[in-house]
């Protein structure tokens, strides 16, 4: 099956600075998440990336599926960014059963 | 209602007895899908659901392990003589359709003592 590595596994920024997370998997895919797990557990979606470029505020990602990664890009960080970010593919079978990443925990200090 | 919905959002039981954990779906999703989150595992796929077909049990990581969704809307997972290694939280996602996000529910937490 396809598998996913995220990177790097721990990140500590300080307030204000930027961060890049990055995802490689090993097989084409139809669909790529990236969520963002909240200290309470709730997974948040962030974005539906399956290629390209998509942005939403102080966060961007950029997906280049014929060299199967992903990047997640956290501009300006806040306290709140701090928790685990998700990778998360969906293979050719297109059956939506998503395959994570073992996660990036980000802390961001005041 | 808006998001997806989990109950109970806690549960701790005795080894060996049965749960059954909820999840009440985005309206109008014709998709359902069940993942655990371990400390040791991750997060995993168990079972899919989409519309009327029968569901992938691929997942499922034993014969103790069961689903249903009735009426194409809400879920029940059922968890027969509970072992200490089910402890994990369980999650529930829908989605619309082929080539769309999946929104999660907050989960469920379930210890087994």
């Amino acid at each position: 099956g396809i598998q996913v590595e995220q990177s790097p596994p721990d990140l500590i920024l300080q307030e204000g600075a930027n961060s890049t997370l990055r995802c490689n998997f090993s097989d084409s895919v139809n669909n790529l998440q990236w969520f963002h797990q909240n200290p309470w557990g709730q997974l948040i979606n962030l974005f539906y990336i399956p290629s390209g470029t998509k942005q939403n505020g102080r966060l961007s990602a950029t997906t280049v599926a014929t060299e199967r990664y992903s990047l997640l890009y956290i501009s300006s960080s806040q306290t709140t960014d701090s928790g685990v970010y998700f990778c998360a593919v969906d293979g050719s079978s297109n059956t939506g059963k998503l395959i994570f990443g073992q996660g990036t925990t980000l802390q961001v200090k005041p | 209602g808006a998001g997806v919905s989990q109950s109970p959002s806690n549960k701790v039981t005795e080894k060996g007895k049965d749960v059954e954990l909820r999840c009440d779906p985005i309206s109008g999703h014709t998709a359902l899908y069940w993942y655990r989150q371990s400390l040791g595992q991750g997060l995993e796929f168990l079972i899919y659901f989409q519309g009327n077909s029968a569901p992938d049990k691929s997942g499922l990581p034993s014969d103790r392990f069961s689903a249903e969704r009735t009426g194409g809307s809400v879920s029940t997972l059922t968890i027969q003589r509970t072992q200490q290694e089910d402890s994990a939280v369980y999650l529930c996602a829908s989605r619309i359709g082929v080539g769309n996000i999946q929104y999660f529910g907050a989960g469920t937490r379930l210890s087994v003592l």
